[in-house]
C-alpha cells in the first residue's frame, strides 16, 4: 500500500529557529507537494517538485524553501520560524509525469508545528 | 482561473440519513475531479474520483457523478454512519501539477 511518511506528528519551535519538515515516499512518484492547512482556509499549496533537485513555488512560497536530493525525501524548510507559520502542514506525493493526468495525491498524517 | 466551489458546513445529520455535499467547478480543459476525506487527526485519503463527463465514481456507499453540464461534481451517500464523521474535500486536477482543493466540508454525523 501506499506510504507516505512525515518525520514528526507535533513540533515545537521557537521564534527564529530555523525548522526542518521532512517526508518520504515509498511509491517511486515523481511529484511531490507541501501544502499548509489553517482554519477556514483549507489547503494552500506552498512549493512542489517533480523531479529530484526540481522545484517550484506554490501560491506562498515567502519564508520557506525546499530540498529534494533523492527521488523519495522532500524537505520543507522553514528558514527563520515566525508566530504566522504556526500551522497544520501536509506532505502528499503523486505518480505521472508533467502533463496531463489523472492521479491523485497521497498524503502524509500532517505535522502540527508551534512557533513559540 | 481554476476553481472549485463547495458547500460550507459543517453539516450535521442523525445516522442513517441521505447525504449530500454540493461541488461546483470552473476549469480550462478537461479536467478530473476527485473527492478526499479527512478524519480528525489525519491527512487527507483519497474517496473517489471521476476522470471523464459523465464517469460515476464510488467507494464505501459513496458516489459522485461528473457533470460536464452543470460543472458539478456532488457527493452523495444514502445512509451515513457516525463514522463518516470528517472533513470532506471536492477537487481537479488539469493538465499540469497543481491539484485544486475546495474549502472543505466538515460533516457531523449523530447516533
Amino acid at each position: 500500500d501506499v506510504k507516505v511518511t512525515q518525520s514528526s506528528r507535533y513540533l515545537v519551535k521557537r521564534t527564529g529557529e530555523k525548522v526542518f519538515l521532512e517526508c518520504v515516499q515509498d511509491m517511486d512518484h515523481e511529484n511531490m507537494f507541501w501544502y499548509r492547512q489553517d482554519p477556514g482556509l483549507g489547503l494552500r499549496l506552498i512549493y512542489f517538485s517533480y523531479d529530484v533537485k526540481m522545484k517550484e513555488k506554490g501560491d506562498i512560497p515567502e519564508g520557506y524553501s525546499v530540498s529534494r536530493e533523492k527521488k523519495e525525501r522532500f524537505s520543507l524548510i522553514l528558514e527563520s520560524a515566525s508566530t504566522n507559520q504556526t500551522s497544520m502542514y501536509l506532505c502528499a506525493s503523486r505518480g505521472g509525469r508533467r502533463g496531463p493526468s489523472n492521479q491523485p495525491q497521497h498524503f502524509g498524517d500532517g505535522t502540527r508545528l508551534s512557533i513559540l | 482561473g481554476n476553481s472549485v466551489t463547495q458547500m460550507e458546513g459543517p453539516v450535521t445529520l442523525s445516522e442513517e440519513a441521505f447525504l449530500t455535499i454540493n461541488c461546483t467547478y470552473t476549469a480550462t480543459g478537461y479536467p478530473s475531479l476527485f473527492w478526499y476525506v479527512q478524519y480528525p487527526g489525519e491527512g487527507l485519503q483519497l474517496l473517489l474520483k471521476a476522470t471523464k463527463a459523465d464517469d460515476k465514481g464510488s467507494n464505501k456507499g459513496f458516489e459522485a457523478t461528473y457533470r460536464k453540464e452543470t460543472t458539478s461534481f456532488h457527493l452523495e451517500k444514502g445512509s451515513v454512519q457516525v463514522s463518516d464523521s470528517a472533513v470532506y474535500f471536492c477537487a481537479l486536477l488539469t493538465g499540469g501539477f497543481k491539484t485544486i482543493f475546495g474549502a472543505g466540508t466538515r460533516l457531523f454525523v449523530k447516533a
